[in-house]
């Protein structure tokens, strides 16, 4: 069964900065490119950044580029999140996403960040 | 780049057909994919490239595209089928993903 499990949410200030993680299982990580999904409250679904299965391609929403970094631990089956300078709309519901054929087969359920003061 | 245009709110008595658009432009060049979400739970691809539907999911859910509009179509509904639906595209030129604002579908 294919499991994936986001961590790292929280309260932040704006300015700050955070890293969410996500745990995969139930199929070989290192076959398949990853996708982080946020979900701000009442809004839709906003792709947010991707990495191919061996870290050497990534891309980025133009509303985080530059502030946030995608990045991968295939031996530990692991995807990453670093996210900087933070802002209030940043504030969202971020899941992990399996990334195959540039749609998304397999979800976690997401972590809450909030940016406030 | 794409813009996708949904409903904000779709309406369906049970047993009924509801139908979940999905407007954008140069649809010819790529494929619509179409999620379920409910509340507290992940997302769940219902269908992909346009008109696949992965195992697990009811022959009920199709979709369909023609022209600039793509539409889920979800037949026989149920109250179980009230959630949030969106659909989503890549776009090639910058290998985006890009999603839709989401319908809700309100089972009466």
């Amino acid at each position: 069964e294919v499991q994936l499990v986001e961590s790292g949410g929280g309260v932040v200030r704006p300015g700050g900065s955070l890293r969410l993680s996500c745990v995969a299982s139930g199929f070989r990580f290192d076959d398949f490119g990853m996708s982080w999904v946020r979900q701000a409250p009442g809004k839709g679904l906003e792709w947010v950044s991707v990495i191919n299965w061996n870290g050497g391609s990534t891309n980025y929403g133009d509303s985080v580029k530059g502030r946030f970094t995608i990045s991968r631990d295939n031996a530990k089956n692991s995807l990453y999140l670093e996210m900087n300078s933070l802002k209030a709309e940043d504030t969202a519901l971020y899941h992990c996403a399996r990334d195959w054929g540039h749609y998304f087969d397999f979800w976690g359920r997401g972590i809450l960040v909030t940016v406030s003061s | 780049s794409y813009v996708l245009t949904q409903p904000p709110s779709v309406s369906v008595a049970p047993g009924k057909t509801a139908r979940i658009t999905c407007g954008g432009n140069n649809f010819g060049s790529t494929s619509v994919h179409w999620y379920q979400q409910k509340p507290g739970q992940a997302p769940v691809l219902v269908i992909y490239y346009d008109t696949d539907r992965p195992s697990g999911i009811p022959e009920r859910f199709s979709g369909s595209k023609s022209g600039n509009t793509a539409t889920l179509t979800i037949s026989r509904v149920e109250a179980g089928d009230e959630a949030d639906y969106s659909c989503q595209v890549w776009d090639s030129s910058s290998d985006h993903r890009v999603f839709g604002g989401g319908t809700k579908l309100t089972v009466l």
